[in-house]
Order: structure tokens, then C-alpha cells, then sequence
């Protein structure tokens, strides 16, 4: 069964610092890895997606890597800013279910950043 | 207009109420899902939906109910839940090609609290 675990659980921060976000997974046999970002009693919004042939994506400050061999995925945060506080899920797929396509996600339990003014 | 939008945002019950979660894609995608967020447990994924047709159940109990009458429209059906069943329920959508991994879009979520 897929585990995917977010390591710290929650991360407080000077703003202008840049700092990592680790994620780790049993199961190395993925599609992809995504991540996510949910402010409090939000949905999610969603930050980058790596599949599996890919090492890793930009988007901005942001810059997710992956490492499928030894199950880890790191988000790098770059210059910090107070507006990236929120907490940030780390999700690989299951895999193509027999018969439908379908590629749902397993979830860790994310960290929650605090960006600090 | 966002690309997963759920109704309602907020939803207080009784366990003998019977009520329904509404979603709904502007994004073209051919698959629906349904996750659960409890508080200090990672999402669990509920129901999926590929071209309106069920293909996966993750062992939820019978009191939700799923229906996809499009591949646009998504709910959950619910019916004598337990205070237990209280959390943020999402649902999110993506366009899955058989064999290679597609981003996945969520709604706001319903935060649903049964008393």
C-alpha cells in the first residue's frame, strides 16, 4: 500500500529565507507527483506536477524535484514571502486502475509553513 | 468562473437529514473524484468517476451515495451520517489519458459538520 510522508510537520520561517519541503513515498512505482497548496478551510490549489520520466519542474520561486528510485520528492521555496503561508501537500498517483484510466492521488499530511514579516 | 466549483461551501446537519454535494467542471476533463479531508489524516480518496461511470470505491460506507449523471456534474449523496463523517469533503477533476498522469484540479470543498 502506497505511504507517502511529509516531513517536517509544520515549519516557521523569517521572511526572505529559502527553505525545503520534504516529501518521501513507499512505493516508487509512480505516474506522477504533484504538489499542492491549501490555505485553512480551503480547497487546493495546485503548485507543480512531475511525472514520472521527469526529474524536476519550476514554476516561479518554486522548484520541485524528484527522485523516483529512492521514493523522495523536495519542494524548494525561494525567497520566502509572508503570502506563502499555508500548507503544502505532497501527492503521488496510484497508477492506472485496471479497466478505467484513472490516475487518483495518495495524499501525505502535509506541512504548514508560517512565513514570518 | 473557477474550474471545480462545489456547493454548498458549508453544510450543518442532522444524522437524520438527508442532504446532497454538489460539483461541477468547466475544465473538459473526463474524470470526477471525491476525497475526504478528517482533521490530522492525510485526503483519503472516496469515489471515482471516469466518463460517468463508477470505477472505484474506496470502502466508503452505503450512507454516501455518489451520482455522476455527466461528466461535468459530480455528487455525493449523503443520508444518516455519524458526527465522525464531519470534515471537508473535495472533489477534484482531470483529464486522464490511460497510462499517463494528468494534473488534477480541486474545488473549495464543503465543510460539512454532522450533529
Amino acid at each position: 500500500k502506497q505511504e507517502v510522508t511529509q516531513i517536517p510537520a509544520a515549519l516557521s520561517v523569517p521572511e526572505g529565507e529559502n527553505l525545503v519541503l520534504n516529501c518521501s513515498f513507499t512505493d516508487s512505482a509512480i505516474y506522477n507527483l504533484q504538489w499542492f497548496r491549501q490555505d485553512p478551510g480551503k480547497g487546493l490549489t495546485s503548485l507543480l506536477l512531475i511525472q514520472s520520466s521527469q526529474r524536476e519542474q519550476t514554476s516561479g520561486r518554486l522548484n520541485a524535484s524528484l527522485d523516483k528510485s529512492s521514493g523522495r520528492s523536495t519542494l524548494y521555496i525561494a525567497a520566502s514571502q509572508p503570502g506563502d503561508s499555508a500548507t503544502y501537500l505532497c501527492a503521488v498517483s496510484l497508477g492506472v486502475l485496471p479497466n478505467s484510466g484513472n490516475t487518483p492521488l495518495v495524499f501525505g499530511k502535509g506541512t504548514r509553513l508560517s512565513v514570518i514579516a | 468562473e473557477t474550474g471545480v466549483t462545489q456547493t454548498p461551501r458549508h453544510l450543518v446537519m442532522g444524522m437524520t437529514n438527508k442532504k446532497s454535494l454538489k460539483c461541477e467542471q468547466h475544465l473538459g476533463h473526463n474524470a470526477m473524484y471525491w476525497y475526504k479531508q478528517s482533521a490530522k489524516k492525510p485526503l483519503e480518496l472516496m469515489f471515482v468517476y471516469n466518463f460517468k461511470e463508477q470505477t472505484e470505491n474506496n470502502s466508503v460506507p452505503s450512507r454516501f451515495s455518489p451520482e455522476c449523471p455527466n461528466s461535468s456534474h459530480l455528487f455525493l449523496h449523503l443520508h444518516t451520517l455519524q458526527p465522525e463523517d464531519s470534515a471537508l469533503y473535495l472533489c477534484a477533476s482531470s483529464q486522464d489519458r490511460g497510462g499517463e498522469g494528468t494534473e488534477a484540479f480541486f474545488g473549495q470543498g464543503t465543510r460539512l459538520t454532522v450533529v
